[in-house]
Parts: structure tokens; sequence; C-alpha cells
């Protein structure tokens, strides 16, 4: 089982802010097929996750570009440029590439 | 695009419960479909996915043997049969298209108890 490590596990951040939560997985995550398989949601509270960030770089539809996904292998980084209230919540990576499917702890973010 | 779950409760250890999660606004049977969970204050927990066509079926150690995962695309339907219920399955359960997990439900309690 690929264990997934997120640090910090809780952050207070300033709106306007920048905010960046790592994430590393104890097997490389990047395919044969050239792509990185983490994902990261955003869990708002009483919400189900929200998808933020799909393969390593990819914003989801409808999701502020103020939100930016990087890494390689086994380490990887969600920035968030600029924070803003409406990004309070939990933070969640997600990796794809093998069975059984294994999220990080989870990062809560707090202004 | 809507996935709502139903079928969430209490149960005593032991018991039995069907969870289905139902699709509307999406093609159903062109996805891979899951489960994820959460336990009271805790994070996430994949538990089980299932092919399109139903022929493969995949589970997270902890549930294998106990949990059923299936699906009616006639229906677009997808179901979780919950088996020799422990305390510990007490969670929200979500169903959520996959691969990319990018739409979820809102949830349905399983509260396991005595």
């Amino acid at each position: 089982e690929i264990v997934m490590t997120q640090t910090p596990l809780s952050l207070s951040v300033t709106p306007g802010q920048p905010a960046t939560i790592s994430c590393k997985s104890s097997q490389s995550l990047l395919h044969s097929d050239g792509k990185t398989y983490l994902n990261w949601f955003l869990q708002k509270p009483g919400q189900p996750p929200q998808l933020l960030i799909y393969e390593l770089s990819n914003r989801f539809s409808g999701v502020p570009d103020r939100f930016s996904g990087s890494g390689s292998g086994t380490d990887f980084t969600l920035e968030i440029s600029r924070v803003e209230a409406e990004d309070v919540g939990v933070y969640y990576c997600l990796q794809t590439i093998q069975l059984p499917r294994t999220f990080g702890q989870g990062t809560k973010v707090e202004i | 695009v809507q996935l709502v779950e139903s079928g969430g409760g209490l149960v005593q250890p032991g018991g039995s419960l069907r969870l289905t999660c139902t699709a509307s606004g999406v093609i159903f049977s062109n996805y891979w479909m899951s489960w994820v969970r959460q336990a009271p204050g805790k994070g996430l927990e994949w538990v089980a996915h299932i092919k399109q066509d139903g022929s493969e079926k995949y589970y997270v150690d902890s549930v294998k043997g106990r949990f059923t995962i299936s699906r009616d695309n006639a229906k677009n339907s997808l179901y979780l049969q919950l088996n020799s219920l422990r305390v510990e399955d007490t969670a929200v359960y979500y169903c959520a298209r996959t691969s990319a997990f990018d739409i979820w439900g809102q949830g349905t309690t399983v509260t396991v108890s005595s």
C-alpha cells in the first residue's frame, strides 16, 4: 500500500497571502504513460470533498487559477497564490496509480 | 450532474445495511464508480470501486469479505452491501465518480452501535 504523508497537518493563513501544502508518497506516482496520478481535494465544513487538481497539475473545471499543483515522483505541492476566506477547510492528496487508493491525512487550513 | 446516496442508518454490530447511490445528469455506465468513507472527525478512506460493466471489483483489505459493491446501469445506480458490521465501520459513506473522483454525493451516515 502506498502511504501518503501530508505536511503540515494544520495551517493558519492570512487572506491575500500564499499558502503551501506538501504531500509525499512512499512510492513513485509516475506511470509509464507519462502521467503522475496525484489529485488534490478540498473538503469544506459539512460538505463532501471537491476536486481541485488531477494528474499532478491539471485544474478541474471551475477551480480558480490561484490553485496550482506541482511536483514529481514522490514529492508534491499544492500552492494557493493568494488565500481567500472561502479556501478554509481540509485539503487532501490522493494517489490513483495503485490499489488500494490512499489519501493523505489531511491539512486543515484556517484563516 | 448529481449523485445521491441513501440507505444509511443505525445498526447493531454484526448487522447489515445496503447503501444506494443514484446518478442523474451523467452517462453512469461510462464510468468506474467508488465508495469512500469518513469516520467521525477523521480523514477519507477509499472503500471499493467497480468497473463500468461490473466485471471488476476491488476493496480495501478492512472490508474484504464483508462488503460487496455492485451496480445496475439500467437504473443509474451503485450499491454497497455492508454485512458483519463493526463499530469501526461507523462513517459517512460517499459515492464518487472514478477515476478522477471528480463528482461526489453528499454522503449517507452509517452508525454501528449497540
